[in-house]
């Protein structure tokens, strides 16, 4: 089974503070995700790479951008973190192969606030 | 465009009862791929089926079940003699094949199973 491990659980930072996500996946999965889940809200997309350093911005990438400089690696950036950005954020990712419709293996999740 | 529902925002019963939650989507592809995933308070989502359009079958995994009907655009999750550990949030999603790199999710279903 993929493993994707993410840098933090819980996380406290101030507004202004720039603020990095940490994703690894241990795999050689091409894609890789971020989400941010909210109650009621469900998961909506931030920013997906379908490979190195290719990314795509999702539904909603206002205030985020992302690197993947490496295959394994998938990281989130808060430039100015501000408390609307307070969520849980969850990372993926998937074997595209011969197929972008394989599942997707998610870490466990960070749970960030923004004081 | 595609959409998923998961028209139950939270369901709630006693240990041993049955519970189905429901997922309708809408897409005009004839292909297509339709997953459950669930997330246990740990936060991780978890893969737990997939399904093409093309394999109506209804499958069953121990208490757990999925009913896939086309002509409703629904694929039903049915838990049988529901457990405490059952307890979690479950999300159904969509993707089309080919094309888009992202799926669809509903807004999850929370599931509570009283002892």
């Amino acid at each position: 089974d993929v493993k994707v491990t993410q840098s933090s659980r819980y996380l406290v930072k101030r507004t202004g503070e720039k603020v990095f996500l940490e994703c690894v996946q241990d795999m050689d999965h091409e894609n890789m995700f971020w989400y941010r889940q909210d109650p009621g809200l469900g998961l909506r997309l931030i920013y997906f790479s379908y490979d190195v350093k290719m990314k795509e911005k999702g539904d909603i990438p206002e205030g985020y951008s992302v690197s993947r400089e490496k295959k394994e690696r998938f990281s989130l950036i808060l430039e100015s973190a501000s408390t609307n950005q307070t969520s849980m954020y969850l990372c993926a990712a998937r074997d595209s192969g011969s197929s972008r419709n394989n599942e997707q293996f998610f870490g466990p999740g960070t749970r960030l606030t923004v004081l | 465009a595609q959409k998923v529902t998961q028209a139950q925002t939270e369901i709630s019963v006693v240990e041993k009862e049955d519970v189905t939650l429901d997922c309708v989507y809408e897409t005009r592809d004839t292909t297509y791929y339709l997953f459950w995933y669930k997330q246990p308070p740990s936060g991780e989502l978890v893969f737990l089926i997939r399904r093409n359009s093309f394999d109506e079958q209804n499958e069953i995994s121990g208490r757990y079940s999925w009913n896939f009907q086309k002509s409703t655009s629904s694929f039903n999750f049915t838990i049988t003699a529901s457990q405490v550990v059952d307890s979690a949030v479950y999300f159904c999603a969509l993707k089309v094949a080919g094309g888009s790199y992202i799926p669809t999710f509903g807004r999850g279903t929370s599931l509570i199973v009283h002892p």
